[in-house]
């Protein structure tokens, strides 16, 4: 089974800042991680799919980059509604698996 | 409108069961793998069960002879069948609809309590 570790696993971050959240699996997955983002009391949402693909109605601050092991999601400036914990996913091969999950929250 | 409607939920007592429905409309339900993923308070996500187009079944260690997925494609309806359960079942159910195990669209949760 593959395991998938994010990091960190909570941040605080202002309103305006960058932020970087790594996934990593245990094994090589290609390119086939995805991203969500979860508000509190929320179902999870489709933010980032294939490592890098946004999905439709997402804005342009949020991107995917990585392959292989190696995933990152960044937010390039944080806007009040981004607060939320974000989970990676692998979807190379079931069992399918989450990382544990990030939570943002204001500073 | 897609939209996907998780019911069945309930609480119960340890070695019950339970059968959790949703309800797909806005797609052509038939075309897509379903998945389940639930949430305990307080922790990350974790992948239950998935079925293909073709009606063949995946399914977690965790819940492996224990539950059952289905569909029924006539009644754009997906299930999970859900024996045995014990404490650790305790969690929000979603169902959510799939594409090459890309969850693109998901349901609000049916909550599952499993208690003595």
């Amino acid at each position: 089974d593959i395991q998938m570790t994010q990091s960190p696993s909570s941040l605080s971050a202002s309103v305006g800042d960058v932020v970087t959240i790594t996934c990593r699996a245990s094994q090589s997955i290609s390119s086939h991680l995805n991203w969500y983002q979860q508000k509190s009391g929320k179902a999870p949402k489709l933010l980032i799919y294939a490592a890098s693909s946004f999905q439709s109605g997402v804005p342009s601050r949020f991107s995917g980059s990585g392959s292989g092991t190696d995933f990152t999601l960044t937010i390039s400036s944080l806007q009040p509604e981004d607060f939320a914990t974000y989970y990676c996913q692998q979807s190379y091969s079931t069992p399918l698996s989450f990382g544990g999950g990030t939570k943002v929250e204001i500073k | 409108e897609v939209q996907l409607v998780e019911s069945g939920g309930g609480l119960l007592q340890p070695g019950g069961s339970l059968r959790l429905s949703c309800a797909a409309s806005g797609f052509t339900f038939s075309t897509y793998d379903m998945h389940w993923v639930r949430q305990a308070t307080g922790k990350g996500l974790e992948w239950v069960s998935a079925i293909n187009t073709a009606g063949d079944p995946y399914y977690s260690g965790s819940v492996k002879g224990r539950f059952t997925i289905s569909r029924e494609n006539a009644k754009n309806s997906l299930y999970l069948q859900m024996d045995s359960l014990r404490a650790g079942d305790t969690a929000v159910y979603y169902c959510a609809r799939g594409l090459a195990s890309v969850m693109d669209v998901w349901g609000k949760g049916t909550t599952v309590t499993v208690s003595s």
